[in-house]
């Protein structure tokens, strides 16, 4: 299964603050990789798709990037809504797989 | 709307079965490819199984080959889960999640359903 390594495992950040959480995959996936929101007690959410596509409806302070290896989830300015959960997922291979997840807490 | 509502959960003992439902709305399941998740108690996401929509190609993940079987109703435009020889490494809640096309699957899990949790204990 390809692994996927996700980090920092929890942040603190402030509201209006940048904050940035990688995802780094054993192999290639080219830009198979999706990111979900989860809040407390809630279904995740799609946020973004094929590395780099913003699902309709998400905030645009919300962005990904990366190719291959190496993959980001940028929030521009934190919001007091996106205090949650964010998973990374590689759908490259058969097995799909899920990062350890990001818990992104108030300061 | 597009809509997914998972049914079925509860308590069980070790080595006994479940079944999952997956009643979908807003759509016709069986022109996309549908795929369960888990979650164990405080836990990350596990890929568990996938059917894909017009053949019905079917895939599990290894912790789950031979014990569960995914399947649908057409006429109920449902998806179950059968789990057999259940273990206490199960205890998960389960989500079951659409794709945007039939085939191939795996590309990306939007919506998902609330979940249903499953406890395996004695």
């Amino acid at each position: 299964d390809i692994q996927m390594t996700q980090s920092p495992a929890s942040l603190s950040a402030s509201v209006g603050d940048r904050v940035t959480i990688t995802c780094r995959a054993s192999q290639s996936i080219r830009s198979q990789l999706n990111w979900y929101q989860q809040e407390p007690g809630e279904a995740p959410k799609l946020l973004i798709y094929g590395a780099s596509s913003l699902r309709s409806g998400v905030p645009s302070r919300f962005s990904g990037s990366g190719y291959g290896t190496d993959f980001t989830l940028t929030i521009s300015s934190l919001q007091p809504e996106d205090f949650a959960d964010y998973y990374c997922q590689q759908t490259f291979a058969i097995s799909v797989t899920f990062g350890g997840g990001t818990k992104v807490e108030i300061k | 709307e597009v809509q997914l509502l998972e049914s079925g959960g509860g308590v069980v003992q070790p080595g006994g079965s479940l079944r999952l439902s997956c009643a979908a709305s807003g759509f016709t399941l069986s022109n996309y490819a549908i795929n369960w998740v888990r979650q164990a108690p405080g836990k990350g996401l596990e890929w568990v199984s996938s059917i894909t929509g017009s053949v019905r190609n079917t895939y599990y993940a290894d912790s789950v080959k031979g014990r569960f079987t995914i399947s649908r109703d057409e006429s109920r435009n449902t998806l179950y889960l059968q789990m057999n020889s259940l273990r206490a490494e199960d205890t998960a809640v389960y989500y079951c999640a659409k794709e945007p096309y039939d085939n191939p699957p795996f590309n990306w899990f939007d919506p998902w359903g609330q979940g249903t949790l499953v406890t395996v204990s004695s």
